[in-house]
């Protein structure tokens, strides 16, 4: 079946814009989680998804950082006034339920920030 | 805050060795130990996971072990090859939803 997509696969934007990222899940997983990637680093938590409601958004790593996820599915992260050290590579994931199952990536994003 | 640290950054082989790669993590209540393999361009995939109520777990060439006591976990990949070569992740999990993953270990398994 298919898996969790992530579009763009790349951008390139200039300091200042804003940039919306967008992910859609595996059908039926009701978690969904994003993470940012900085190059040769590991994965750096930034906000999870139970349904449409995020329990959690400590991991943002500012106010220029926002998500949101309709209908239970697809979900965007929005960047405004980006700098250079948002360049990275940003990760969805989704997974059944929540804490027990798996957790599915997608192919990410990669941002960099001019 | 929590954390993991994972050893060694880089790791390089030759085809048929073994392979570890170390984890420790500083959660105690830190109950769910996944691994990721990550290739180029790819996300991460899960390739075997331990949970705390055991202490090894094998799945053909990859093993995972676990130490509560010591807060270690470890990866074991026998007999490497080179389509092993990628980026490792190990990361911890203590019942809630948030995951903390090491920084990576890049393999290269020469053939």
């Amino acid at each position: 079946g298919a898996g969790v997509s992530q579009s763009p696969s790349n951008k390139v934007t200039e300091k200042g814009k804003d940039v919306e990222l967008r992910c859609d899940p595996i059908s039926g997983h009701t978690a969904l989680y994003w993470y940012r990637q900085s190059l040769g680093q590991g994965l750096e938590f930034l906000i999870y998804f139970q349904g449409n409601s995020a329990p959690d958004k400590s991991g943002l790593p500012s106010d220029r950082f926002s998500a949101e996820r309709t209908g239970g599915s697809v979900s965007t992260l929005t960047i405004q006034r980006t700098q250079q050290e948002d360049s990275a590579v940003y990760l969805c994931a989704s997974s059944l339920a929540g804490a027990d199952y798996e957790q599915y990536f997608g192919p990410g994003t990669r941002l960099t920030v001019t | 805050g929590e954390n993991v640290e994972q050893h060694p950054s880089t790791l390089s082989v030759q085809e048929g060795d073994s392979a570890v790669i170390k984890c420790t993590y500083s959660d105690s209540a830190s109950n769910y130990f996944p691994w990721y393999k990550q290739e180029l361009g790819k996300g991460p995939q899960l390739i075997i996971d331990i949970r705390s109520n055991v202490g090894e777990k094998k799945d053909q060439r990859i093993a995972v072990t676990l130490n509560k006591t010591a807060k270690h976990f470890s990866l074991h990949i026998t007999e490497t090859q080179p389509e092993d070569s990628a980026v490792y992740f190990c990361a911890a999990r203590s019942g809630g939803f948030k995951t903390i993953f090491g920084a990576g270990t890049r393999l290269f398994v020469k053939a």
